[in-house]
């Protein structure tokens, strides 16, 4: 079985600049999770979908963030127009079920906004 | 303040003892898990222990769970050079149909061979 795979491993952007992040949970997951770890501190959550709902956008920090999940599948978060403190790292994750069970995280993507 | 807190914050040992971790967290839980970070690498699954349990192995290492001190302790066993990485206690809350995990802001462990 395949993990959560994200793409792209890193990416380096001027301020201003639009960056996608895509995760691919694994298959059969509904849950897709997106999380983010910056400046070295705690990991933070973002948000959750359950299939192409989104369940909770609470931790998404303004609207300069877009995630998507058309289709149930794969998920993108759109960074527009990126600021320098959006660098970090961004974590997805996947569960089959929400709740008692454990999340598994992709590898990340490290963004770098300069 | 974060749901789960490590300590220590940073961890230094010799190859072949054992590295100990705590976490305490504020609210009720359902589970707790610990994930490894190596350093420029994803998180990897340690650990689950549920709310009911109190201790937990897997190979080398050991998890406690006590509720009524909303602790838990992460031992890792006859380390290697290897562990050398961020290890993350991380509590789930759920409200309402929402589910998500907090995370502690880490402790890094430093095996020296």
């Amino acid at each position: 079985e395949a993990g959560v795979t994200q793409f792209p491993s890193h990416s380096v952007i001027e301020k201003g600049q639009t960056v996608t992040l895509r995760c691919d949970p694994i298959s059969g997951h509904d849950n897709l999770y997106w999380y983010r770890r910056v400046m070295g501190k705690e990991i933070k959550f973002l948000l959750h979908f359950v299939k192409e709902s989104k369940q909770d956008e609470s931790g998404m920090p303004n609207n300069r963030f877009l995630a998507e999940r058309t289709g149930g599948t794969y998920s993108t978060l759109k960074v527009q127009p990126a600021e320098l403190e959006d660098s970090g790292v961004y974590f997805c994750a996947s569960s089959r079920t929400r709740g008692r069970e454990t999340q598994y995280f992709g590898p990340g993507t490290r963004l770098l906004v300069l | 303040s974060q749901q789960g807190e490590e300590d220590p914050q940073a961890l230094s040992i010799q190859e072949g003892e054992n590295a100990t971790m705590n976490c305490s967290y504020k609210t009720s839980i359902n589970n707790l898990q610990w994930y490894r970070q190596n350093s420029g690498r994803g998180l990897v699954h340690l650990i689950l222990i549920r709310s009911n349990e109190r201790e937990k192995h897997s190979g080398r290492l050991r998890v406690t769970l006590d509720t009524s001190k909303k602790s838990s302790s992460l031992l890792i066993t006859a380390s290697r050079a290897a562990d050398t990485a961020s290890y993350f206690c991380a509590t789930d809350l759920r409200m309402d149909s929402s589910y998500k995990l907090i995370f502690g802001s880490g402790t890094r462990l430093l095996v020296r061979p």
